[in-house]
């Protein structure tokens, strides 16, 4: 089985302050690891992945994230933070096996002035 | 064209109504996804449907049913639902089944 936690269900940061949000999992097999963001009233748009090879990986709006295996953890990370990445973020584990992504909980990023 | 759509964005519905929901891609996607998501909760797998056929069912009410036409598009029909079956439905595809999703603006159904 197969599962993901998201520390902190609300993340508050100045704009222009680096970003952290956290994500562990657990999978019995290799893991694909994704990052979703959802802005209010919207679908999920997909941020990064993680699938085999390089373990930091880039994504979108400047976002990146590692796989550290040692660690099950894929944080997510920007270095400098703007209002527009106010909104929920999920992480989403994927064994490749049974076709559906486990999401975890979900973090609501708040950028303040 | 790179992304799924879904309609119609909002419905409202009394208990005794039946209607659908369509979603669709032209990305070539053999796989094909219906979420539930409830507010501040991540969303909930319903269905999947992989080359058109139903491989999933997430022991979803028999009140929703789906329908995969053909690759591209995919229905949910709805009758007799609950208040509580209110949220924000989502559809997402991808390559193949395992592979990262690409979802929909998702409808926000109202049940009355």
């Amino acid at each position: 089985a197969q599962s993901v936690t998201q520390l902190g269900s609300h993340v508050s940061v100045s704009e222009g302050a680096l970003v952290l949000l956290r994500c562990n999992y657990s999978s019995s097999v290799p893991p694909y690891l994704f990052w979703y963001v959802q802005y209010p009233n919207q679908g999920l748009q997909l941020l990064l992945k993680y699938t085999t090879g390089a373990t930091l990986v880039k994504g979108i709006n400047g976002f990146e994230a590692e796989f550290k295996k040692s660690e099950t953890s894929f944080h997510l990370t920007k270095p400098s933070a703007h209002m527009s990445d106010a909104a929920e973020y999920f992480c989403a584990v994927d064994t490749g096996t049974a076709s559906k992504l486990t999401f975890g909980t979900g973090t609501r990023l708040q950028v303040t002035l | 064209d790179t992304e799924v759509t879904q309609t119609p964005k909002h419905l409202v519905m009394g208990m005794t109504n039946k209607k659908s929901l369509k979603c669709e891609q032209h990305m070539g996607h053999r796989a094909m996804y219906w979420y539930k998501q409830k507010a501040k909760k991540p969303p909930e797998l319903m269905f999947v449907y992989s080359y058109e056929k139903l491989s999933i069912n997430e022991s979803v009410p028999s009140r929703f049913s789906p329908e995969c036409p053909n690759s591209s598009l995919l229905n949910l029909h709805l009758h007799a639902l609950q208040p509580e079956d209110s949220a924000l439905y989502l559809c997402a595809s991808s390559q193949d089944p395992g592979r990262e999703q690409f979802f929909g603006p998702g409808t926000r159904l109202t049940v009355l």
